[in-house]
């Protein structure tokens, strides 16, 4: 089956620094990929959609200048968490859409912001 | 208005045992249904689906029931095993006017099943 992939798996950064998390499609083409956070405890929360070529679209309440999205390839997502704070402390998964626009989820990624 | 997952219920079972897991959802005009199961630090992994023109769906040992005149949607689990303790979550979204797409997803609040051997 279509295989999304994630990295890093975890990741620990100081306050105010930025992180970048790679989101691949490593067997199809993905022309969505999905960007999601999700808290202990709690239900994936969607944060933007991003096409391959285009802008992403943010959810609301989601600062698109504090977490860029590109979506540079049909293969490759990134998402950039600016000038991070503990309470950016998530794990973040993504998940990209193959031509039947079924989803397949990466493993996520951990983030620790100290 | 969404379904918000905030706080997780939690269902315990033993070996061998059947186990169902409940989800409303919200959006009466969703028509395409999924349950997710998610193991600890990882993605979600599809389960089964299921769209609102059927009421119950089966697979290898899950079932899925849908009452659209509740908006309430069901997985259920023969022969619970310890390997499928997990959190498991539904989702809803709405496809296309072909049935064939459907966009962002909609994740219900979840349920912790723990499998007892």
């Amino acid at each position: 089956g279509a295989v999304v992939s994630q990295h890093p798996s975890w990741v620990i950064c100081k306050s105010g620094t930025s992180v970048k998390i790679e989101c691949r499609s490593l067997d199809f083409q993905a022309t969505t990929m999905f960007w999601y956070r999700q808290f202990p405890k709690q239900s994936l929360m969607l944060m933007a959609t991003s096409n391959e070529g285009s802008k992403a679209t943010y959810e609301q309440g989601v600062e698109k200048d504090k977490f860029l999205i590109n979506h540079a390839s049909l293969t490759l997502s990134t998402l950039t968490v600016t000038s991070a704070h503990p309470e950016d402390s998530s794990f973040y998964i993504c998940s990209a859409t193959d031509w039947m626009e079924t989803q397949y989820f990466g493993p996520g990624t951990r983030l620790l912001v100290l | 208005g969404e379904s918000v997952g905030l706080h997780l219920p939690t269902l315990s079972v033993q070996e061998g045992d059947n186990s169902i897991i409940n989800c409303a959802y919200s959006n009466s005009a969703s028509d395409y249904f999924i349950w997710y199961k998610q193991e600890s630090g990882k993605g979600p992994q599809f389960i089964i689906d299921i769209r609102s023109n059927m009421d119950k769906r089966q697979g290898q040992r899950v079932t899925v029931l849908l009452n659209k005149t509740v908006k309430h949607l069901s997985l259920q689990i023969a022969a619970t095993q310890p390997g499928d303790s997990a959190v498991y979550f539904c989702a809803e979204t709405r496809t296309n006017a072909g049935g064939t797409s459907y966009g962002k997803l909609t994740f219900g609040q979840g349920t912790i099943l723990t499998v007892h051997p």
